[in-house]
């Protein structure tokens, strides 16, 4: 089952614009993920979020989570030709003996030079 | 270097055959999990293992069978049963253990099943 839903499916825009996702989930969750995907490849971490945080910053990246909306958001600042990719959010719903994720349908990003 | 290594990276598999997908990881991790891709679709969850010698089914494990006997081997097995095998199968590892709650998970980079 998906737990998370990307909004936009897709978004295209300019070198040097700020990019913003949306993620929506439906259950309790311990923390938010989010995850980018170069074509044909495998994905790649980029930033945790727990439960009890509300914003998070690592370089250019900035995640919210409203956890009474079950929503988060990734803002990507100033972007480059090299963010085109996939992101994924995955929510952890773990607890000992259910140890897994689970992950949203992703926004394709585009970055035009 | 420390890693999740897949293979092959391209595979095919006649009708009525099985075929097995591997991966490998040396990053100590007790956790492993297979995930199929489908072309502009997220993941879903096939099967994962938190231990050697113990695995669960994930969201779609039908036509599909796992083992563990290693800690760092989580080989997958696409069987004649899957009419539907065509698709982009992702392995990931994490650590679980107490004390490192909430860890991301690590991807290999992916093997990509067709039907000849």
């Amino acid at each position: 089952s998906q737990q998370g839903e990307e909004d936009p499916q897709a978004l295209s825009i300019q070198e040097g614009e700020n990019a913003t996702m949306n993620c929506s989930y439906k259950t309790s969750i311990n923390n938010l993920q989010w995850y980018r995907q170069n074509s044909g490849r495998g994905l790649v971490h980029l930033i945790l979020i727990r439960s009890n945080e509300r914003e998070k910053h690592s370089g250019r990246l900035r995640v919210t989570l409203d956890t009474s909306k079950k929503s988060s958001s990734l803002l990507i600042t100033a972007s480059r030709a090299a963010d085109t990719a996939s992101y994924f959010c995955a929510t952890d719903e773990s607890n000992f003996g259910n140890e897994k994720l689970t992950f949203g349908t992703g926004t394709r990003l585009t970055i035009i030079p | 270097d420390g890693g999740i290594t897949q293979s092959p990276k391209y595979l095919f598999r006649k009708e009525g055959q099985n075929v097995t997908l591997s991966c490998e990881q040396n990053l100590n991790h007790d956790a492993m999990y297979w995930y199929r891709q489908d072309p502009g679709q997220g993941l879903r969850l096939i099967y994962y293992s938190q231990i050697v010698n113990d695995f669960q089914k994930g969201d779609i494990a039908e036509g599909y069978s796992v083992s563990r006997e290693k800690k760092e081997s989580f080989p997958l097995t696409v069987t004649s049963a899957q009419k539907n095998p065509t698709a982009f199968y992702l392995c990931a590892s994490r650590q679980i253990r107490q004390g490192a709650r909430g860890q991301p998970q690590h991807f290999g980079d992916g093997t990509r099943l067709s039907i000849l």
